[in-house]
């Protein structure tokens, strides 16, 4: 079965200073993979996706993921984190020709100044 | 830029009662999908549409709920008698093609009292 698993729940890191969110997932088909932002009372931005190619793959605001098969692993990536990245961050899971998303359960990030 | 527009943004329904979730997806978009996601857990598949009909749906959407496309640009969720367990944030997203990634709506928050 299809599943996502994102281990950090809460995550608390200064301003500044680096971050990576972990995700690993199970999924029997090719995989594209993908990770969303949410910021509270907001819906699910995309942040970045990996269909295929390059397994370093560049989003927005900064952040960039990277796909590792060995490791079934697609963790997230920010050097410098700012405040406004304050969020819950959920990676997602599909397959081509399913139509669904799989979700993990989502890291929510807090920001110290 | 295109966006996925939801509507209403809240909606407190009394158990029992129906309700209808709108979206408008993306203009160009062929896929359309329902997601719900229960206070402080994963956001979860409900169904997907395309063609103007179920392509696939999880456990959770049974005979209680439908969808449909009305006219060339709404997709709707209807829940017939809604129960507590309901209560919930949906999301509707929409996608481009096979490959590409979903896009979501900001959310209608539903709570069933």
């Amino acid at each position: 079965a299809q599943s996502v698993t994102q281990p950090d729940i809460h995550i608390t890191v200064s301003e500044g200073a680096s971050l990576e969110l972990r995700c690993n997932y199970s999924y029997g088909a090719t995989s594209y993979l993908f990770w969303y932002v949410q910021s509270p009372g907001q819906g699910l931005q995309l942040l970045l996706k990996y269909f295929s190619g390059d397994t370093l793959v560049q989003g927005i605001k900064g952040f960039e993921a990277e796909f590792k098969r060995s490791q079934s692993s697609f963790n997230l990536r920010k050097p410098s984190v700012h405040w406004s990245d304050a969020a819950e961050y959920f990676c997602a899971v599909g397959a081509w020709g399913a139509q669904k998303l799989v979700f993990g359960q989502g890291t929510r990030l807090t920001i110290n100044p | 830029e295109p966006e996925v527009t939801q509507t209403p943004s809240h909606q407190v329904t009394q158990m029992g009662q129906e309700v209808i979730l709108r979206c408008v997806p993306i203009s160009n978009h062929l896929y359309f999908y329902w997601y719900r996601q229960i206070l402080g857990q994963k956001v979860e598949f409900l169904v997907s549409f395309y063609n103007n009909e179920i392509s696939e749906k999880s456990e959770i959407f049974d005979d209680q709920f439908s969808v449909e496309r009305p006219d060339g640009s709404n997709f709707t969720l209807k829940i017939r008698s809604t129960k507590l367990e309901d209560s919930a944030m949906y999301f509707c997203a929409s996608r481009a093609g096979q490959g590409n990634e979903q896009y979501f709506g900001p959310g209608t928050r539903l709570t069933v009292t």
